[in-house]
Protein backbone atom coordinates (compact mmCIF):
# COMPACT_ATOMS: atom_id res chain seq x y z
CA UNK A 1 0.00 0.00 0.00
CA UNK A 2 1.42 3.48 -0.99
CA UNK A 3 1.74 5.82 1.88
CA UNK A 4 1.41 9.94 1.74
CA UNK A 5 3.38 10.95 -1.28
CA UNK A 6 4.83 14.59 -1.62
CA UNK A 7 5.85 16.89 -4.89
CA UNK A 8 8.09 18.04 -5.49
CA UNK A 9 10.65 16.76 -3.67
CA UNK A 10 12.82 19.94 -3.93
CA UNK A 11 11.46 23.62 -4.53
CA UNK A 12 13.37 26.82 -5.29
CA UNK A 13 11.52 29.80 -5.99
CA UNK A 14 12.46 33.66 -5.78
CA UNK A 15 11.20 36.05 -3.06
CA UNK A 16 7.77 37.15 -3.78
CA UNK A 17 6.95 34.44 -6.15
CA UNK A 18 4.05 31.32 -5.26
CA UNK A 19 4.45 27.99 -4.63
CA UNK A 20 2.20 24.92 -4.68
CA UNK A 21 3.34 22.08 -2.88
CA UNK A 22 0.84 18.51 -3.43
CA UNK A 23 -0.04 15.80 -1.19
CA UNK A 24 -1.46 12.37 -1.99
CA UNK A 25 -2.88 10.89 1.01
CA UNK A 26 -3.01 6.79 1.98
CA UNK A 27 -5.81 5.45 -0.29
CA UNK A 28 -9.13 5.48 2.33
CA UNK A 29 -7.79 8.58 4.24
CA UNK A 30 -9.81 11.54 4.63
CA UNK A 31 -7.67 13.59 6.24
CA UNK A 32 -4.75 15.96 5.24
CA UNK A 33 -2.83 18.17 7.59
CA UNK A 34 0.09 20.31 6.62
CA UNK A 35 3.53 20.71 9.12
CA UNK A 36 6.19 23.73 8.30
CA UNK A 37 9.16 22.30 9.82
CA UNK A 38 11.70 25.28 10.17
CA UNK A 39 15.95 25.23 10.93
CA UNK A 40 15.35 25.83 14.83
CA UNK A 41 12.01 26.53 15.12
CA UNK A 42 10.76 22.53 15.29
CA UNK A 43 7.43 21.28 13.46
CA UNK A 44 4.62 23.93 13.83
CA UNK A 45 1.22 23.13 12.01
CA UNK A 46 -0.66 24.92 9.28
CA UNK A 47 -3.33 23.20 8.21
CA UNK A 48 -6.09 20.44 8.83
CA UNK A 49 -8.29 18.97 5.78
CA UNK A 50 -11.14 16.98 5.70
CA UNK A 51 -13.88 16.48 3.83
CA UNK A 52 -12.39 19.09 1.37
CA UNK A 53 -12.98 21.70 4.00
CA UNK A 54 -10.66 23.30 6.04
CA UNK A 55 -10.80 22.21 9.62
CA UNK A 56 -8.20 23.98 11.54
CA UNK A 57 -4.94 26.54 10.88
CA UNK A 58 -1.92 27.23 12.66
CA UNK A 59 -0.65 30.75 13.38
CA UNK A 60 0.26 31.54 9.81
CA UNK A 61 -0.66 34.38 7.96
CA UNK A 62 -3.27 34.24 5.20
CA UNK A 63 -0.81 34.07 2.07
CA UNK A 64 -0.51 30.31 3.44
CA UNK A 65 -3.39 28.47 2.27
CA UNK A 66 -4.53 25.12 0.41
CA UNK A 67 -7.41 23.39 -0.67
CA UNK A 68 -8.37 19.52 -0.08
CA UNK A 69 -9.93 17.67 -3.80
CA UNK A 70 -12.48 15.41 -4.05
CA UNK A 71 -10.14 12.57 -4.18
CA UNK A 72 -8.47 13.50 -0.96
CA UNK A 73 -5.14 14.48 -2.50
CA UNK A 74 -3.98 18.45 -1.17
CA UNK A 75 -2.04 21.42 -2.02
CA UNK A 76 -0.55 24.30 0.00
CA UNK A 77 -0.05 27.13 -1.83
CA UNK A 78 2.21 29.90 -0.53
CA UNK A 79 2.05 33.54 -1.73
CA UNK A 80 4.35 36.29 -1.40
CA UNK A 81 7.48 34.15 -0.94
CA UNK A 82 9.74 35.44 2.04
CA UNK A 83 12.89 33.67 2.47
CA UNK A 84 12.11 32.53 6.28
CA UNK A 85 9.55 30.48 4.64
CA UNK A 86 12.57 28.36 3.47
CA UNK A 87 11.66 24.78 4.88
CA UNK A 88 10.79 21.02 5.02
CA UNK A 89 6.75 21.13 4.43
CA UNK A 90 5.17 17.52 5.32
CA UNK A 91 2.74 16.68 3.73
CA UNK A 92 0.40 13.93 6.80
CA UNK A 93 -2.85 11.80 6.90
CA UNK A 94 -5.64 9.91 8.83
CA UNK A 95 -8.29 8.20 8.76
CA UNK A 96 -10.99 10.67 10.62
CA UNK A 97 -10.30 11.87 13.14
CA UNK A 98 -11.92 12.36 16.66
CA UNK A 99 -11.21 9.07 17.59
CA UNK A 100 -7.28 9.43 18.06
CA UNK A 101 -6.65 7.69 14.54
CA UNK A 102 -2.44 8.02 14.04
CA UNK A 103 -1.35 10.37 11.38
CA UNK A 104 0.91 9.07 8.20
CA UNK A 105 4.18 11.47 7.30
CA UNK A 106 5.08 11.94 3.90
CA UNK A 107 8.81 12.41 3.11
CA UNK A 108 8.36 16.22 2.86
CA UNK A 109 9.06 18.99 0.15
CA UNK A 110 11.94 21.35 0.60
CA UNK A 111 11.14 24.70 -0.23
CA UNK A 112 13.97 27.09 -0.47
CA UNK A 113 13.42 30.83 -1.17
CA UNK A 114 15.89 32.89 -2.03
CA UNK B 1 -2.94 25.23 25.03
CA UNK B 2 -0.85 21.94 24.71
CA UNK B 3 2.99 22.11 25.27
CA UNK B 4 5.41 19.58 24.78
CA UNK B 5 8.91 19.80 26.20
CA UNK B 6 11.81 17.29 25.51
CA UNK B 7 14.66 18.30 28.18
CA UNK B 8 17.38 16.46 25.74
CA UNK B 9 18.75 17.88 22.67
CA UNK B 10 21.20 15.34 22.00
CA UNK B 11 22.04 11.83 23.47
CA UNK B 12 24.12 9.39 22.27
CA UNK B 13 24.23 5.33 23.10
CA UNK B 14 26.71 2.58 22.32
CA UNK B 15 25.12 -0.06 20.17
CA UNK B 16 23.10 -2.98 22.08
CA UNK B 17 22.76 -0.77 24.99
CA UNK B 18 19.54 0.71 26.44
CA UNK B 19 18.37 4.86 26.39
CA UNK B 20 15.95 6.23 27.55
CA UNK B 21 14.16 9.52 25.97
CA UNK B 22 12.55 11.94 28.18
CA UNK B 23 9.07 13.84 27.11
CA UNK B 24 6.90 15.93 29.57
CA UNK B 25 3.39 17.85 28.23
CA UNK B 26 1.20 20.16 29.58
CA UNK B 27 -2.44 19.94 29.17
CA UNK B 28 -5.55 20.52 31.08
CA UNK B 29 -7.24 17.51 28.93
CA UNK B 30 -7.96 14.43 30.61
CA UNK B 31 -8.35 12.58 26.89
CA UNK B 32 -5.99 12.43 24.54
CA UNK B 33 -2.61 10.31 22.69
CA UNK B 34 0.69 10.77 22.88
CA UNK B 35 3.32 9.83 20.28
CA UNK B 36 7.04 8.97 19.06
CA UNK B 37 7.93 9.57 15.77
CA UNK B 38 11.67 8.98 14.66
CA UNK B 39 12.78 11.55 11.68
CA UNK B 40 16.18 9.84 10.26
CA UNK B 41 18.58 11.81 8.02
CA UNK B 42 16.08 11.25 5.07
CA UNK B 43 13.55 13.45 6.93
CA UNK B 44 10.28 11.24 6.84
CA UNK B 45 8.36 11.15 10.29
CA UNK B 46 8.03 7.51 10.92
CA UNK B 47 5.47 6.33 13.93
CA UNK B 48 7.80 4.93 16.52
CA UNK B 49 4.94 4.02 18.89
CA UNK B 50 1.65 5.82 20.89
CA UNK B 51 -0.20 5.58 23.67
CA UNK B 52 -3.90 6.55 24.56
CA UNK B 53 -4.31 8.06 27.93
CA UNK B 54 -7.25 6.64 29.10
CA UNK B 55 -4.68 3.27 29.51
CA UNK B 56 -3.19 2.52 31.95
CA UNK B 57 -0.60 -0.04 30.43
CA UNK B 58 2.46 1.39 28.78
CA UNK B 59 3.00 0.75 24.95
CA UNK B 60 5.55 -1.18 23.87
CA UNK B 61 6.47 -2.35 20.10
CA UNK B 62 9.40 -4.82 19.75
CA UNK B 63 12.35 -2.85 21.27
CA UNK B 64 10.40 0.14 22.10
CA UNK B 65 8.56 1.10 24.68
CA UNK B 66 7.27 3.98 26.90
CA UNK B 67 6.75 4.81 30.52
CA UNK B 68 3.59 6.69 30.78
CA UNK B 69 3.00 8.68 33.72
CA UNK B 70 -0.54 10.59 34.10
CA UNK B 71 -0.36 12.53 36.87
CA UNK B 72 3.46 13.64 36.34
CA UNK B 73 2.74 14.21 32.61
CA UNK B 74 5.41 12.17 31.45
CA UNK B 75 5.82 9.99 28.48
CA UNK B 76 9.67 8.32 28.16
CA UNK B 77 10.86 6.25 25.41
CA UNK B 78 12.58 3.60 26.32
CA UNK B 79 15.10 2.03 23.69
CA UNK B 80 16.21 -1.50 24.27
CA UNK B 81 19.54 -3.18 22.15
CA UNK B 82 20.18 0.25 19.94
CA UNK B 83 20.89 -0.44 16.68
CA UNK B 84 22.57 1.88 14.43
CA UNK B 85 19.59 1.94 12.26
CA UNK B 86 18.21 3.78 15.51
CA UNK B 87 20.22 6.85 14.81
CA UNK B 88 17.66 9.90 14.20
CA UNK B 89 15.97 12.91 15.84
CA UNK B 90 12.92 11.70 17.62
CA UNK B 91 9.95 13.60 18.97
CA UNK B 92 7.77 13.32 21.32
CA UNK B 93 3.72 14.46 19.96
CA UNK B 94 0.45 15.33 21.81
CA UNK B 95 -2.72 15.13 20.30
CA UNK B 96 -6.50 16.02 22.29
CA UNK B 97 -8.55 12.96 21.54
CA UNK B 98 -11.53 15.31 20.01
CA UNK B 99 -12.72 18.58 19.92
CA UNK B 100 -12.62 19.70 16.00
CA UNK B 101 -8.71 20.92 16.55
CA UNK B 102 -6.65 17.48 15.84
CA UNK B 103 -3.39 18.74 15.26
CA UNK B 104 -0.53 16.85 16.56
CA UNK B 105 1.71 19.49 18.96
CA UNK B 106 5.65 18.18 18.84
CA UNK B 107 8.38 18.90 21.27
CA UNK B 108 11.47 20.22 19.71
CA UNK B 109 13.18 16.71 19.18
CA UNK B 110 16.23 14.84 20.62
CA UNK B 111 18.65 13.95 18.61
CA UNK B 112 19.83 10.27 18.89
CA UNK B 113 23.50 9.40 18.19
CA UNK B 114 23.99 4.93 18.29
CA UNK B 115 27.66 4.56 18.20
CA UNK B 116 29.61 1.32 16.59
Amino acid sequence: EAGVTQSPTHLIKTRGQQATLRCSPISGHTSVYWYQQALGLGLQFLLWYDEGEERNRGNFPPRFSGRQFPNYSSELNVNALELEDSALYLCASSLLLGVGNTIYFGEGSWLTVV
Amino acid sequence: AQTVTQSQPEMSVQEAETVTLSCTYDTSENNYYLFWYKQPPSRQMILVIRQEAYKQQNATENRFSVNFQKAAKSFSLKISDSQLGDTAMYFCAFMKHAGGSEKLVFGKGTKLTVNP
